[in-house]
């Protein structure tokens, strides 16, 4: 399995502009979270998915921040429009969730996101 | 969200053992206690969890306070690749999510 795929690995963009990360789960997992980590904040769950449908979106800093998961086992990441404390590397991970505690998350590698 | 804290950094000489403390002084009956680490430029990975038992794994030991409210995480022998930033979180039963705090930066030193 080639785990967790995210694209881009790298985006610098225009503040103002739209910008989507993108998130492959691993084959037979469930549960999807998107995090966000910056040297302030460190590492933060912006939302989280379970079987296609959201289940926490408490950390979602505001409505420029949306996210969707079309099938099983893609997700997207938009914001609109990006600003410059937008700038952080977003993490994308997965699970199988079966119900009870957290079962083991698999990060993928991250895009850095800069907005200039 | 559950609060762990952790030591900001340690260091550690290369090919000997590394104790790696947590306090988790709120912990409730079944809280697992998870701990992940981050290589540079790389998302976190699961390194063991546990709930009373100590365990071992290939990666390495988890040593578990017999009233819960400590825990370390053991690499028994560090090498340069064990230098990350290590997470102990503690899995709140129905939360369905991790809360990553500031972790513990491990310097290896050859």
């Amino acid at each position: 399995d080639a785990g967790v795929i995210q694209s881009p690995r790298h985006e610098v963009t225009e503040m103002g502009q739209e910008v989507t990360l993108r998130c492959k789960l691993i084959s037979g997992h469930n549960s999807l979270f998107w995090y966000r980590q910056t040297m302030m904040r460190g590492l933060e769950l912006l939302i989280y998915f379970n079987n296609n449908v959201p289940i926490d979106d408490s950390g979602m800093p505001e409505d420029r921040f949306s996210a969707k998961m079309p099938n099983a086992s893609f997700s997207t990441l938009k914001i609109q429009p990006s600003e410059p404390r937008d700038s952080a590397v977003y993490f994308c991970a997965s699970s199988f969730t079966s119900g009870g505690n957290t079962d083991t998350q698999y990060f993928g590698p991250g895009t850095r996101l800069t907005v200039l | 969200d559950a609060k762990t804290t952790q030591p900001n950094s340690m260091e550690s000489n290369e090919e000997e053992p590394v104790h790696l403390p947590c306090n988790h002084s709120t912990i409730s009956g079944t809280d697992y206690i998870h701990w992940y680490r981050q290589l540079p430029s790389q998302g976190p990975e699961y390194v063991i969890h546990g709930l009373t038992s100590n365990v071992n794994n290939r990666m390495a030991s988890l040593a578990i306070a017999e009233d819960r409210k400590s825990s370390t995480l053991i690499l028994h022998r560090a090498t340069l690749r064990d230098a990350a930033v290590y997470y102990c979180i503690l899995d709140q039963t129905g939360a369905n999510n991790l809360f990553f705090g500031t972790g513990t930066r491990l310097t290896v030193i050859p």
